[in-house]
């Protein structure tokens, strides 16, 4: 099962709303996962089967979705946000990340 | 607190083997599966292994797949990865992982002559 996300990169400032999106090659229903990596450090989970938010995470994020079309939002970008992003299919094996999305400082 | 304490990463010549370790804590060992995901310098994620709870299914990404060997030694509480042929192209950090919330540190594989 292929992954596409997108962007690959936005500049976006704080208080902006952020919509990072996922495809699926195949319907996955809800068997994803969106996690935030920042520079030297391992991935933490955000969000996990597709909607719900991972304990400890703030409420401006949230996922949605299902089958095949996937979104992340962070509903104002906090300074702390500026990271990568990644999805991650967990329907079955091998699982698979998207590419990636660098939320940079407009 | 579940802690996954990552070793074995270092420097490898083309073709050479590396065993890499993940001693875990916090949690039932043996009622989880395990991952091994790794990431090139400067690239993406990519996961590449996988664990059954028991230690009696294995998964692989077709990049690694005949060449390296995940397994579990439950009497530790410990996750390995054998790594053989190794190539420049398995230069990377690489992470374990139980389910999806919990990462080892990552530990570094250099592929050099």
């Amino acid at each position: 099962i292929q992954v596409t996300q997108s962007p690959s990169s936005l500049s976006a400032s704080v208080g902006d709303r952020v919509t990072i999106t996922c495809r699926a090659s195949q319907d996955i229903r809800n068997y994803l996962a969106w996690y935030q990596q920042k520079p030297g450090r391992a991935p933490t989970l955000l969000v996990y089967a597709a909607s719900n938010l991972q304990s400890g995470v703030p409420s401006r994020f949230s996922g949605s979705g299902s089958g095949t079309h996937f979104t992340l939002t962070i509903s104002s970008l906090q300074p702390d946000d500026f990271a990568t992003y990644y999805c991650q299919q967990v329907n079955g094996y091998p699982q698979t990340f998207g590419q990636g999305t660098k939320v940079e400082i407009k | 607190e579940v802690q996954l304490l990552q070793s074995g990463g270092g420097l490898i010549q083309p073709g050479g083997s590396r065993r890499l370790s993940c001693a875990a804590s916090g949690f039932t060992f043996n009622s989880y599966a395990m991952s091994w995901v790794r990431q090139a310098p400067g690239k993406g994620l990519e996961w590449i292994s996988a664990i059954s709870a028991g230690g009696d299914l294995a998964y692989y990404a077709d990049s690694v797949k005949g060449r390296f060997t995940i397994s579990k030694d439950h009497s530790k509480s410990t996750l390995y990865l054998q790594l053989n042929s190794l190539t420049a192209e398995d230069t990377a950090v690489y992470y374990c992982a139980k389910d999806l919330s919990a990462w080892g540190q990552g530990t570094l594989v250099t592929v050099s002559s």
